[in-house]
């Protein structure tokens, strides 16, 4: 069974603080790609990174880096120096199978207050 | 350039109304899916769309009737619809349905009354 666990469900942090969000995924198939969307409150899925079962390199983009870990199904999402448009939903997703079915996590709601 | 627009983005009808969702990408994307989302949900998959046929219809009731007129366009017929079907219905396209990343449109806010 695939499945997409984000424990935290709320974090609430000062602007400027760093700021980790959790994602482990179970899944079978040995190849499968991981997402992280974002969601402000406009509604909108905003995607900010893609990655293949295949590479384990870690990202970084800006204020973001993922830390992707097959060993421990992970992969985590952090936000460096954090700012208040950083508010949002966000959603850790996998896909594997071919079918091209997203499967998401609950999403972990982060507050940045200034 | 990476939009999905959907039209409208708000709308408010009754249980006996007959409405439809559009969505459009110019991406030359050949996947297009339709997400259902609850408030503090996370979008769940109802259609998707491969090369302009159904390739997976998550048992999805037969109020909600999803079109694909080119690879451009998709819409979702809505009829006769309950109060619990009032969501955000999110749309989105990818290049193909293999794992592709999925770019979402703004969704449209549905009330039904």
């Amino acid at each position: 069974a695939q499945k997409v666990t984000q424990a935290q469900t709320e974090i609430s942090v000062v602007e400027k603080e760093d700021v980790t969000l959790d994602c482990v995924y179970e899944t079978r198939d040995t190849t499968y790609y991981l997402f992280w969307y974002k969601q402000p409150p406009s509604g909108e899925l905003v995607f900010l990174i893609r990655r293949n079962s295949f590479d384990e390199q870690n990202e970084i983009s800006g204020r973001y880096s993922w830390n992707f870990q097959k060993s421990t199904s992970s992969f985590n999402f952090t936000i460096t120096a954090s700012q208040v448009v950083d508010s949002a939903v966000y959603f850790c997703a996998l896909s594997s199978g071919n079918t091209g079915k997203l499967i998401f996590g609950q999403g972990t709601t982060l507050q940045v207050k200034p | 350039d990476t939009e999905v627009t959907q039209t409208p983005k708000h709308l408010v009808m009754g249980m006996t109304n007959k409405k439809s969702l559009k969505c459009e990408q110019h991406m030359g994307h050949r996947a297009m899916y339709w997400y259902k989302q609850k408030a503090k949900k996370p979008p769940e998959l109802m259609f998707v769309y491969s090369y302009e046929k159904l390739s997976i219809n998550e048992s999805v009731p037969s109020r909600f009737s999803p079109e694909c007129p080119n690879s451009s366009l998709l819409n979702l017929h809505l009829h006769a619809l309950q109060p619990e079907d009032s969501a955000l219905y999110l749309c989105a396209s990818s290049q193909d349905n293999r794992e592709e990343t999925q770019y979402f449109g703004p969704g449209t806010r549905l009330l039904v009354l």
